[in-house]
């Protein structure tokens, strides 16, 4: 049983550009979150997708968006990224329909690093 | 607004001891569910026990245990019997389970664990 795939593992970008991350969720799973998690610090909320529309969101500018597509799977888009969009980025799904599943699955991440 | 708290940056522990790393908590809900997480330096986040704001019995997850006190609002993991793969990142997490908040996760900073051999 796959878990959490995210990708690419790696990326370099110049400040000014845009860049997607792309997240598969775990199997039976519905809603994927995104998560910001810079060196030495605890992950961030960004935003949450479930039934492809966005539910939640965090204190993120609108510089970041996302989708989720019909198979569960997601994108986190960054426009004109700054050097302080540099981190770790975090895919996690989990079910939504399950109250009290607390399976949170995550991957392994995508390092962003913006120079 | 919940807010997690982590206050030790770093802990060292002997192999084979025991170590408790702290959490406290800040919410005026009183549906919540409180959660620890391992991150090693590969970056996957993962899970390792779960308390549920209504359970009445500490979690125990094998060498994991969660030592919760809720009129203290505190959630400290306790990992008996280190071993040297247990050295990594922790973190310390909570999840509003109400439907309509959805499942985010409020993190603490971590706390790093290194354990000697």
């Amino acid at each position: 049983d796959a878990g959490v795939t995210q990708s690419p593992t790696h990326l370099i970008k110049t400040r000014g550009q845009q860049v997607t991350l792309r997240c598969s969720p775990k199997s039976g799973h519905d809603t994927v979150s995104w998560y910001q998690q810079a060196l030495g610090q605890g992950p961030q909320f960004i935003f949450q997708y479930y039934e492809e529309e966005e539910r939640q969101r965090g204190n993120f500018p609108d510089r970041f968006s996302g989708h989720q597509f019909p198979n569960y799977s997601s994108e986190l888009n960054v426009n004109a990224l700054l050097l302080g969009d540099s981190a770790l980025y975090l895919c996690a799904s989990s079910s939504l329909g399950a109250l009290m599943d607390y399976g949170y699955t995550f991957g392994s991440g995508t390092r962003l690093t913006v120079v | 607004a919940q807010k997690i708290t982590q206050t030790q940056p770093g802990m060292f522990v002997q192999e084979k001891e025991a170590v408790t790393l702290d959490c406290t908590y800040d919410t005026s809900d009183q549906s919540y569910g409180l959660f620890w997480y391992k991150q090693p330096s590969s970056g996957e986040m993962i899970f390792l026990i779960y308390q549920g704001s209504y359970d009445e019995q500490n979690a125990t997850e094998g060498r994991y245990s969660l030592n919760f006190q809720k009129a203290r609002k505190s959630a400290n993991l306790v990992i008996s019997a280190s071993q040297l793969g247990d050295s990594a990142m922790y973190f310390c997490a909570m999840r509003d389970i109400s439907v309509e908040y959805g499942n985010k996760l409020v993190f603490g900073a971590g706390t790093i664990l290194r354990v000697k051999s």
